[in-house]
């Protein structure tokens, strides 16, 4: 079946970089999204690469490499704000529904 | 501002009472999702409605739980009868998801639902 796979924690400091890793076990996607959830709050859309390289938005960008089935979100100039869950999701090629990762719980200390 | 929405924000209901769950896509959006989320299972489709047609519903348990879309403006979610195990938060999402566009979902704040 389809699954993706990402750490449960990541652990950063204020105004640094970090990197949260997704890797997939299957070929059967389009592309892989990004999502971000607060504590409480909903899913919401961050990137998708449709396409192997990076895509930036602002202090956010998101990596695809389909050779290798891996894919990142880099977070730069972290912010308090930026404390959430992340979600890396694949679009699948068969039903077009998302397949959604367990999700990576982003901890910024000061 | 379009937004998904969703009544009721909070539930709490009794083991065995039916419980409707109802969502406003966001005008013109042509897919609507049916979410749950828990702590243990994550995020998991129940239902997938396109044109208002479901499309999958397999990650629903059909003995108790229905999905429906009467009209483009309303989805519902229902439970009947309700078990402590369906606590959970249920999320509705909607997109003009066509084809390889459906990567990008907006949803709604959810339905926190306790069974007790």
């Amino acid at each position: 079946g389809q699954s993706l796979e990402q750490p449960s924690e990541v652990t950063a400091v204020e105004g640094a970089i970090v990197q949260i890793n997704c890797t997939y076990q299957t070929s059967g996607f389009y592309g892989l999204s990004w999502y971000q959830q607060h504590d409480g709050g909903a899913p919401t859309f961050l990137s998708y690469n449709a396409l192997d390289g990076l895509e930036e938005t602002g202090r956010f960008s998101s990596f695809l490499s389909r050779s290798d089935s891996y894919g990142y979100l880099l977070l730069q100039e972290l912010q308090m704000k930026d404390s959430a869950s992340y979600f890396c999701a694949g679009l699948s090629d068969s039903n077009y529904q998302l397949i959604w990762g367990a999700g990576t719980k982003l901890i910024i200390k000061p | 501002d379009a937004r998904v929405t969703q009544t009721p924000r909070h539930k709490v209901t009794e083991m065995g009472q039916e419980v409707t769950m109802r969502c406003q896509p966001i005008l013109g959006h042509n897919t609507v999702f049916w979410y749950r989320q828990t702590m243990m299972q994550g995020l998991e489709l129940l239902a997938y409605f396109r044109n208002r047609a479901p499309l999958d519903d397999s990650g629903m348990p059909k003995d108790r739980f229905s999905a429906e879309m009467p009209d483009a403006t309303l989805a519902t979610l229902k439970i009947q009868p309700s078990e402590p195990r369906d606590s959970a938060v249920y999320f509705c999402a909607s997109g003009l998801g066509l084809g390889q566009s459906s990567y990008e979902q907006y949803f709604g704040p959810g339905t926190r639902l306790t069974v007790t």
